[in-house]
């Protein structure tokens, strides 16, 4: 069936560091990608999408890429703030279902230090 | 604002003892699913809802029942708890179709403990 595979976390960054936060999927035909955010005490909201092969998806600084010739959608930020510490969820969605079920990776947390 | 409410945000119980967790939402969305969110293992779903009066299981639909009376309400009940059920659940929502692109609002979320 179809799947989707984060790294493993947690990963602790210094502001203004670099960030991957790599994902891989599993998926029959041409499904859509998403990255969401889960902020300490609240829900998940979406961070980017990317419906076909080689959109970039991209907000407040983050991007990622479908690639479907590598079935990855990494997520990337140049410069990361405190303010992104945070759960971040590789998504996509299953579009052998009735229903185009989204499925989630088991997410990533990350710690941004001053 | 454009929201998805649930209700108790806390909740500590015991073995056996009915609870009901309630959602609601106000954006007139068709579509309404619950999760559980478990460390190391992401999302599951638990049921789903394309529409008033239709609902679905999903992935982990064991000890769990849901209704949907009215579009905006869905809540999520626990028969007989059990020490398995701990965790933390999201109501989310979104429309139908390509209206609603797979992008789905969540709820802050309900953390639930078991005892």
């Amino acid at each position: 069936g179809n799947s989707v595979t984060q790294m493993e976390g947690p990963v602790t960054l210094s502001e203004e560091a670099f960030l991957t936060i790599n994902c891989t999927y599993t998926a029959t035909g041409y499904p859509s990608l998403f990255w969401y955010v889960q902020y300490p005490g609240e829900g998940l909201q979406l961070l980017l999408k990317a419906t076909k092969a080689d959109d970039k998806g991209s907000n407040k600084g983050f991007e990622a890429t479908y690639r479907k010739e590598t079935t990855s959608f990494h997520l990337e930020k140049g410069s990361v703030q405190v303010s992104d510490s945070a759960v971040y969820f590789c998504a996509l969605s299953d579009l052998g279902t009735s229903y185009d079920k989204v499925i989630f990776g088991p997410g990533t947390s990350l710690s941004v230090i001053p | 604002e454009a929201q998805v409410t649930q209700n108790p945000r806390y909740l500590i119980t015991v073995t056996g003892k009915k609870l009901t967790v309630t959602c609601s939402q106000n954006m007139n969305h068709e579509y309404m699913s619950w999760y559980r969110q478990d460390p190391g293992l992401g999302l599951r779903q638990i049921y789903y809802s394309m529409n008033v009066e239709v609902t679905d299981k999903g992935d982990v639909p064991e000890g769990y029942k849901v209704s949907r009376k009215e579009k905006r309400n869905f809540p999520l009940i626990l028969e007989s708890p059990s020490p398995n059920q701990t965790s933390l659940y999201f109501c989310a929502s979104r429309l139908n179709g390509q209206a609603g692109a797979n992008v789905l609002t969540f709820g802050a979320g309900s953390r639930l403990t078991v005892l």
